[in-house]
């Protein structure tokens, strides 16, 4: 059974900063990784979507990494501004019917 | 223009009562998913329909059926409603039931009193 861990579970950080979030999971047979981004009492919009054939995803200034064998995926964002804060998730794709199994995100505040 | 849509957006009803969510996708998917999303935030996948076939049901209580009437529509019907229930629910699409990008719905928030 999958399992997607994110920790911390929260993250403050001043505006500027580049920072690093982590998402690890437990079966490494995935068909892909998606990260999102929810806001509060919003639904969730997709940021990027790696498929397992792929190491890294970019779109402006995030950038998201998979490395299957060590069950890690990483979301690099760049000069962080206030309005990156959300809550960010992870989802991993897994079994017959590509199953998503997220982690229960990491709430970021960028401080101005 | 939305392309997933869910109604209402918020619920809020007695213990012991049948209500439905309705969700619209115009995205020309023929794939779609119910999640709940509990009070802990943390979401987890219900049921997901693949041009109106079920592909996946998972240990969900039977109170909860899910219903396509076509590829574009996914409907929610909740029989005795029960305390537990109270949650964001999302619908979301993809198109084929294949590892591909999901797009979600705004999100029902459901409160049982």
């Amino acid at each position: 059974k999958q399992e997607v861990t994110q920790i911390p579970a929260a993250l403050s950080v001043p505006e500027g900063e580049n920072l690093v979030l982590n998402c690890s999971f437990t079966d490494s047979a995935i068909y892909n990784l998606q990260w999102f981004r929810q806001d509060p009492g919003k639904g969730l919009t997709s940021l990027l979507l790696i498929q397992s054939s792929q190491r890294e995803q970019t779109s402006g200034r995030l950038n998201a990494s998979l490395d299957k064998s060590s069950g890690r995926s990483t979301l690099y964002i760049a000069a962080s501004q206030p309005g990156d804060s959300a809550t960010y998730l992870c989802a991993a794709s897994t079994g017959a019917n590509s199953k998503l199994t997220f982690g229960k995100g990491i709430t970021l505040s960028v401080r101005p | 223009d939305t392309a997933v849509s869910q109604t209402p957006k918020y619920l809020v009803t007695q213990m012991g009562n049948d209500k439905s969510i309705k969700c619209e996708q115009n995205l020309g998917h023929d794939t779609m998913y119910w999640y709940k999303q509990d009070s802990k935030k943390f979401l987890k996948i219900m049921f997901s329909y693949n041009n109106k076939e079920l592909i996946i049901n998972e240990t969900v209580p039977n109170r909860f059926s899910p219903k396509s009437p076509d590829k574009a529509h996914l409907n929610l019907h909740i029989n005795s409603l029960e305390l537990g229930d109270s949650a964001v629910y999302f619908c979301a699409s993809s198109q084929g039931p294949q590892p591909v990008e999901q797009f979600f719905g705004p999100g029902t928030r459901l409160t049982v009193l």
